[in-house]
């Protein structure tokens, strides 16, 4: 089964961009897909990103996500101190019918 | 609206058997895989196993195989996750998450989560 890997923390301050990176060493990576979830202190995990840039609808367009070889980031612009959180990245393992998470990323707004 | 609610918190003793629930609403209970995910407590989120309402076809991490059962009833529309026989390790938040499908494989929604709570 394989490994994604992110940044145990990230920082930023109000109004800046803040990016959170996702490295898989998944090499079959072909058309697997990324999805990110946030999960706010106290709270379920929430879709954020899925389908490695695609947003449910109600989330805001200040989050985006993106893809590049076994690399993916989660950007959130405009950071806002609702955004303090962890964020979870994801990938599907289509031939295990199994997920496998990100160890997560705490993001602090300073 | 799409919707799954857990069962309470609980608190066991080791050696205790358990079976918490996630009832399912808003959509066809059938047609959507359903996962399990465990967090420990300041930790991080680990993917437990799946199941398939419609026919209960079901798959778990190797992680979790042989350690809990994961279930469902299509006559209520619930999901269940099972142990036998639990250990003070098991103590986590436990979360049934909908998978939205047609290759969209992320948990689209969330239950609230189970706190379960086991003492030595």
């Amino acid at each position: 089964q394989f490994v994604l890997t992110q940044p145990p923390s990230a920082s930023g301050t109000p109004g800046q961009r803040v990016t959170i990176s996702c490295s898989s060493n998944n090499s079959d990576i072909g058309g697997h897909y990324i999805e990110w979830y946030q999960q706010v202190p106290g709270a379920a995990p929430k879709l954020l990103i899925y389908r490695n840039t695609q947003r449910p609808s109600g989330v805001p367009g200040r989050f985006s996500g993106s893809k590049s070889g076994t690399s993916s980031s989660l950007a959130i612009s405009g950071l806002r101190s609702e955004d303090e959180a962890d964020y979870y990245c994801s990938e599907w393992d289509e031939s295990l019918k199994s997920v496998v998470f990100g160890g997560g990323t705490k993001l602090t707004v300073l | 609206e799409v919707r799954l609610a857990q069962s309470g918190a609980e608190v066991k003793k080791s050696g205790e058997s358990l079976r918490i629930s996630c009832k399912a609403s808003g959509y066809n209970f059938v047609n959507h895989w359903i996962g399990w995910v465990r967090q420990v407590p300041g930790q991080g989120l680990e993917y437990m196993g799946i199941i398939y309402p419609g026919d209960s076809d079901t798959n778990y991490s190797p992680s979790f195989q042989g350690q809990v059962t994961i279930s469902a009833d299509k006559s209520s529309n619930t999901a269940y996750l099972q142990w036998t026989t639990l250990k003070a390790s098991d103590t986590a938040i436990y979360y049934c998450a909908r998978i939205h499908g047609l290759g969209n494989m992320s948990f689209d929604t969330w239950g609230q989560g189970t706190l379960v709570s086991v003492f030595s």
